[in-house]
């Protein structure tokens, strides 16, 4: 089967590092998203990897290990606009159009 | 700015009554998608059109139906909501189907079924 799995929630305080992780099994691999949500609205995309390694965007970092089926989200400097829940999607290689997406982590940023 | 527009934002409906959601697009993508997103649950893809060519996932039920009657606007039609159908209805864009091509969602209809 194909199967995402994320922490349900973590909580964070403002200014500090906070890494959310993301492991997959799925029938191939086309690459992996990161999408944030806030409560109510669309996922807004943040980053992709499709090799292995750490892609930097700003505050934001995501590292992907095939291998290990494995992701991570980084969010430095953490501002309490990051309270969101956090969406890992993977797109299989059966389909590949298709996004399989985790439940999402739902991140509290505390001041 | 190019981007994805759902009306309305929240749709009220009664028990059997059918009920229409819209989508549009300014940024000429080929492929628009529906999902379903229940609260703290994933995104659940419903099918997706790639220019003409619809596709259906296999565990979509009968009940919802979608029409594309040109690039720029896409629709969801359930036939006869169930109180199981009340979600966050997420229309999504893409400019290709293959590795890398990002999608954009459209804000979400939040449809409560009465």
């Amino acid at each position: 089967g194909q199967n995402i799995d994320q922490p349900t929630e973590m909580t964070a305080t403002e200014g500090a590092i906070v890494q959310i992780n993301c492991t997959y099994q799925t029938s191939g691999f086309n690459g992996l998203f990161w999408y944030q949500q806030h409560a109510g609205e669309a996922p807004t995309f943040l980053s992709y990897n499709v090799l292995d390694g750490l892609e930097e965007k700003g505050r934001f970092s995501s590292f992907l290990s095939r291998s290990k089926g494995y992701s991570y989200l980084l969010l430095k400097e953490l501002q309490m606009k990051d309270s969101a829940s956090y969406l890992c999607a993977v797109r299989g290689g059966d389909s590949s159009y298709k996004l399989i997406f985790g439940s999402g982590t739902r991140l509290l940023v505390r001041p | 700015d190019a981007m994805v527009i759902q009306n309305p934002r929240y749709q009220v409906t009664q028990f059997g009554k059918p009920v229409t959601l819209s989508c549009s697009q300014t940024l000429n993508h080929n492929v628009m998608y529906w999902y379903q997103q229940k609260s703290s649950q994933a995104p659940k893809l419903l099918f997706h059109y790639y220019d003409k060519d619809f596709n259906n996932e296999a565990d979509t039920p009968d009940n919802f139906q979608s029409r594309r009657p040109n690039t720029s606007f896409c629709f969801l039609d359930i036939r006869s909501p169930g109180l199981g159908d009340a979600a966050m209805y997420l229309c999504a864009t893409s400019r290709g189907r293959t590795s890398g091509n990002e999608q954009f969602f459209g804000p979400g209809t939040r449809l409560t079924v009465l």
